[in-house]
């Protein structure tokens, strides 16, 4: 089976300053993963995903994600980020090739 | 073009109703996927169809839920005898195929059991 976690529920930062949200995963195959990102009020977005190939993958909205087998971790950076970026960021994984698992989330807070 | 749509937006029901929250997906989206967003359990998979075919049915909660898919488009996912305990925000997804490796989500049903 394949589990995602999030090893931060809630992750202030200020404006402007870099911003890293962790992710792990446990799966015994190279995993299809994905970072979807959900504004209040909305449905989920997806930022970013990992199929195969590059281990840095680039994504919308200045955001990058690095797949690092060896840890079995799937990060996500920016390296500014804006007011506008507050959000609900989830780590997902791919189940059985329809479903997704989906991490807890990590709720991003940017003050100026 | 339109994106997947989702109604009711907000749905309030007693104890013990039956409710009925629809999805439309994007048009031409051969594939769809229902997902629960609950404080407790996450987001949690609940059911995917190909077509009009829900192969795996393994993530409904219990016998209490269903869903049905007709021509393709439209689905209904149907709670029977509503418990408090089905309080959540219900996500419905699409994509134009089954491994397209991208799940275009809506903006949920936010259903409240009192």
């Amino acid at each position: 089976a394949q589990s995602v976690t999030q090893l931060d529920s809630q992750v202030p930062v200020f404006e402007e300053a870099p911003v890293e949200l962790r992710c792990n995963y446990s799966s015994s195959v190279p995993p299809y993963l994905f970072w979807y990102v959900q504004y209040p009020n909305q449905g989920l977005q997806l930022l970013l995903k990992y199929l195969s190939g590059s281990t840095l993958v680039k994504g919308i909205n200045g955001f990058e994600a690095e797949f690092n087998k060896s840890q079995t971790s799937f990060h996500l950076r920016k390296p500014s980020v804006h007011i506008s970026d507050t959000a609900e960021y989830f780590c997902a994984v791919d189940l059985s090739g329809y479903a997704l698992n989906f991490g807890k989330g990590t709720s991003l807070l940017v003050t100026p | 073009g339109a994106g997947v749509s989702q109604s009711p937006s907000n749905k309030v029901t007693e104890k013990g109703k039956d409710v009925e929250l629809r999805c439309d997906p994007i048009s031409g989206h051969t594939a769809l996927y229902w997902y629960r967003q609950s404080l407790g359990q996450g987001l949690e998979f609940l059911i995917y169809f190909q077509g009009n075919s829900a192969p795996d049915k393994s993530g409904l909660p219990s016998d209490r839920f269903s869903a049905e898919r007709t021509g393709g488009s439209v689905s209904t996912l149907t709670i029977q005898r509503t418990q408090q305990e089905d309080s959540a925000v219900y996500l419905c997804a699409s994509s134009p195929r089954l491994d397209y490796n991208e799940q275009f989500f809506g903006p949920g049903t936010r259903l409240t059991v009192l």
